[in-house]
C-alpha cells in the first residue's frame, strides 16, 4: 500500500509564475490536509479537502492560493503569480473517511521562488 | 496562526542519555501528538494521547497529555544515533479529521 505521495518533490518557479502541487492520497483515503512549512518553523494548516469540497480553508491565504479535491485524480494546491514569501515546503497528509486513524504525511514538496 | 511552544528549541546529547521535551498551549486541545521529522522527508507520528492525565509509551519514547489540556511532554530514554532530527508536537481540537496546531519543534542531535 503506497503512501501518501507527492510531487513534484522540488519545484522552482520564478516570481510571477504558478506553482501546482499534486498529492494522491493512500489508497482508500477520501480525506486530504495541506499544511505550509517555512524554514526552522513549524508546520501550519492550510486547507481539508474532501472529494470535490472544501471542509475547511481557515489557513489559506486570501489570495492567489487555491485547492481542489476532484472526484477523479490527485488533489492540487494552486499558486499564482508566486512571490520570494512562497518559498517553503508544501506538505499533504490524508486519513480514511470513517474511524479513528490518525493522518498520514507525505514527504512533501520544496517550492524556491527565485 | 497559533503555533504551539516547545522546549527547548535545540538540543544536543551523548548517545545513551535520556531526553525531555515539553510542549505548551494558550489554549486547550482534546488530542496531543508527537511527531518525528527527518531532513527532507515528511512528519512520522511517533504517538497520539486522546484523554487528559493520559501516559502512553512507544518502545524507548513516552509520552503524557497534561492535565490541563493545555501542555504534553515527550521523553526519550537511553537516545540512539538514529534518534537525530526534529520533533513536533501537535495538538488538536476536535476529531480525528480535525486540524492540527503544530509547535515549533526541538532538534535533536545526538553524539557518540
Amino acid at each position: 500500500n503506497a503512501g501518501v505521495m507527492q510531487n513534484p518533490r522540488h519545484l522552482v518557479r520564478r516570481r510571477g509564475q504558478e506553482a501546482r502541487l499534486r498529492c494522491s492520497p493512500m489508497k482508500g483515503h477520501s480525506h486530504v490536509y495541506w499544511y505550509r512549512q517555512l524554514p526552522e518553523e513549524g508546520l501550519k494548516f492550510m486547507v481539508y479537502l474532501q472529494k470535490e469540497n472544501i471542509i475547511d480553508e481557515s489557513g489559506m491565504p486570501k489570495e492567489r492560493f487555491s485547492a481542489e479535491f476532484p472526484k477523479e485524480g490527485p488533489s492540487i494546491l494552486r499558486i499564482q503569480q508566486v512571490v520570494r514569501g512562497d518559498s517553503a515546503a508544501y506538505f499533504c497528509a490524508s486519513s480514511p473517511p470513517v474511524g479513528d486513524t490518525e493522518a498520514f504525511f507525505g514527504q512533501g514538496t520544496r517550492l524556491t521562488v527565485v | 496562526g497559533q503555533q504551539l511552544n516547545q522546549s527547548p528549541q535545540s538540543m544536543f546529547i551523548q548517545e545513551g542519555e535520556d531526553v525531555s521535551m515539553n510542549c505548551t498551549s494558550s489554549s486547550i486541545f482534546n488530542t496531543w501528538l508527537w511527531y518525528k521529522q527527518d531532513p527532507g522527508e515528511g512528519p512520522v507520528l511517533l504517538i497520539a494521547l486522546y484523554k487528559a492525565g493520559e501516559l502512553t509509551s512507544n518502545g524507548r519514547l513516552t509520552a503524557q497529555f497534561g492535565i490541563t489540556r493545555k501542555d504534553s511532554f515527550l521523553n526519550i530514554s537511553a537516545s540512539i544515533p538514529s534518534d537525530v532530527g526534529i520533533y513536533f508536537c501537535a495538538g488538536r481540537f476536535g476529531g480525528t479529521a480535525s486540524k492540527l496546531t503544530f509547535g515549533t519543534g526541538t532538534r535533536l542531535q545526538v553524539t557518540l
